[in-house]
């Protein structure tokens, strides 16, 4: 069965950079068909995608966050990663991360979340 | 982007069905069939219930079913049950390369 744990400090100063990791077992990152990415949900409101990543590196990001934002994998620890810069009390959120499913025909960052992790709660707080 | 839009909230009696609706553009949903649901319970993560706009995940009861016309994308839910009770979310790929979920509904079973 899929497992996905995100790991990472759940509180961050003001104009610092939130750094999350996604570990993923029971199965590998570098599959063909899928994409991995990040979600987040504010304190009672909706989901909000972030972005995504496909084992090779390519990226696919939400244009509102793009200039802060990189999203990385790491084949070898089957991990990928979320960098978010100069955060605001605006990114506190719980952060998920997913395996998006893209089926044969991966392009462009097409598909849906399949599998998510538990979700990790990050306050933006002096 | 702008999120899809869904409404508020949505309410139903055990056995009734409801339908909740998720409208677009012709940018996405309108033009996609990279729809797909996801159920969120309090305090939980999302779970995938409709993906490619009316296919099911196994394990996903056959009382919920999903459709496109147009912009606007729907998902129904037949029989009415307890467990049913949760916020749902709509999301479509875009002309953009990008993923947009709506504002979310809660379904509130009476």
């Amino acid at each position: 069965q899929l497992q996905l744990q995100e790991s990472g400090p759940g509180l961050v100063k003001p104009s610092e950079t939130l750094s999350l990791t996604c570990t993923v077992s029971g199965g590998s990152i570098s599959g063909t068909t899928y994409y991995w990415g990040w979600i987040r949900q504010p304190p009672g409101k909706g989901l909000e995608w972030i972005g995504s990543v496909y084992f090779r590196g390519s990226t696919y990001s939400n244009p509102s966050l793009k200039s802060r934002l990189t999203i990385s994998v790491d084949t070898s620890k089957n991990q990928f990663s979320l960098k978010l810069t100069s955060v605001t009390a605006a990114d506190s959120a719980v952060y998920y991360c997913a395996r998006q499913s893209c089926g044969t025909d991966c392009y462009s960052g097409v598909g849906h979340f399949d599998y998510w992790g538990q979700g990790t709660l990050v306050t933006v707080s002096s | 982007q702008s999120a899809l839009t869904q409404p508020a909230s949505v309410s139903g009696s055990p056995g009734q069905s409801i339908t909740i609706s998720c409208t677009g553009t012709s940018s996405d949903v309108g033009v996609y069939t990279f729809v797909s649901w996801y159920q969120q319970h309090p305090g939980k993560a999302p779970k995938l219930m409709i993906y490619d706009v009316r296919n099911r995940p196994s394990g996903v009861s056959d009382r919920f079913s999903a459709s496109k016309s147009g912009n606007t994308a729907s998902l129904t839910i037949s029989g009415l049950r307890a467990e049913d009770e949760a916020d749902y979310y709509c999301s479509s790929y875009t002309s953009s390369r990008t993923l947009v979920f709506g504002g979310g509904t809660k379904v509130t079973v009476l």
